[in-house]
């Protein structure tokens, strides 16, 4: 079956620093969403990516869905205290069904 | 705008019991699911739905059952709780297309002694 695996699992940064987390999957996607999960709330959606290759930006987070749509990643400049959460990246396969990769716990030092 | 409603939000329940988590959406989205989320494990799918009286298994369905006799309704049951079912549990649905998002509930933490 679908297998989404993600790396790092926890990451802790200086406020400022840069961040990225990536998404790999056993399959070739149809696409692949990223969610927001922030310490005790529910997982809210961040983006989602169709194209090969695709790059998309959402000011200071950009996401990029690999070439042979099976890998993607997720990168935040200059990270800010209200980055703190768990980022998913999560893949869409057939009958619509949602794999969630493990995802990465960021935390930001102030 | 009420979305994804889950409850309830916090249960404990005790060993062998059973219980019915409910999960409700008015947002006419033909797939709903389930998840449960433990420390280091991430989001784990449980059971979802493609439509009214279609259900399937997710990766961990074991202990688990579901229903979806309605469009809105996709309630998931614990037959006899486990300790091992000790977790936050979460409902989301989304609409079956290519390019949609899932819409997640609020979250039902479960604790089984």
């Amino acid at each position: 079956g679908q297998q989404v695996m993600q790396i790092p699992q926890y990451q802790h940064v200086q406020e400022g620093e840069d961040f990225t987390t990536y998404c790999n999957s056993s399959t070739t996607l149809s696409n692949i969403q990223w969610y927001k999960q922030r310490p005790g709330g529910h997982p809210v959606f961040l983006i989602q990516l169709v194209k090969s290759g695709e790059v998309k930006k959402q000011k200071r987070l950009t996401f990029q869905f690999g070439e042979a749509k099976k890998n993607s990643s997720l990168h935040i400049t200059a990270t800010q205290t209200t980055d703190v959460g768990t980022y998913f990246c999560a893949g869409v396969g057939g009958y619509q069904k949602v794999t969630f990769g493990i995802g990465t716990k960021l935390q930001v030092i102030p | 705008n009420a979305g994804v409603t889950q409850t309830p939000k916090f249960q404990v329940l005790k060993t062998g019991q059973s219980m019915t988590l409910q999960c409700a959406q008015d947002m006419n989205h033909e797939y709903m699911s389930w998840y449960r989320q433990d420390p280091g494990m991430g989001l784990r799918l449980i059971h979802y739905s493609v439509g009214a009286g279609i259900t399937d298994q997710g990766e961990v369905p074991n202990g688990y059952n579901v229903s979806r006799s309605t469009t809105e309704d996709f309630p998931l049951r614990l037959l006899s709780a486990a300790p091992s079912q000790t977790s936050v549990y979460f409902c989301a649905s989304k609409a079956v297309q290519l390019v949609t998002e899932a819409f997640f509930g609020q979250g039902t933490r479960l604790t089984v002694v």
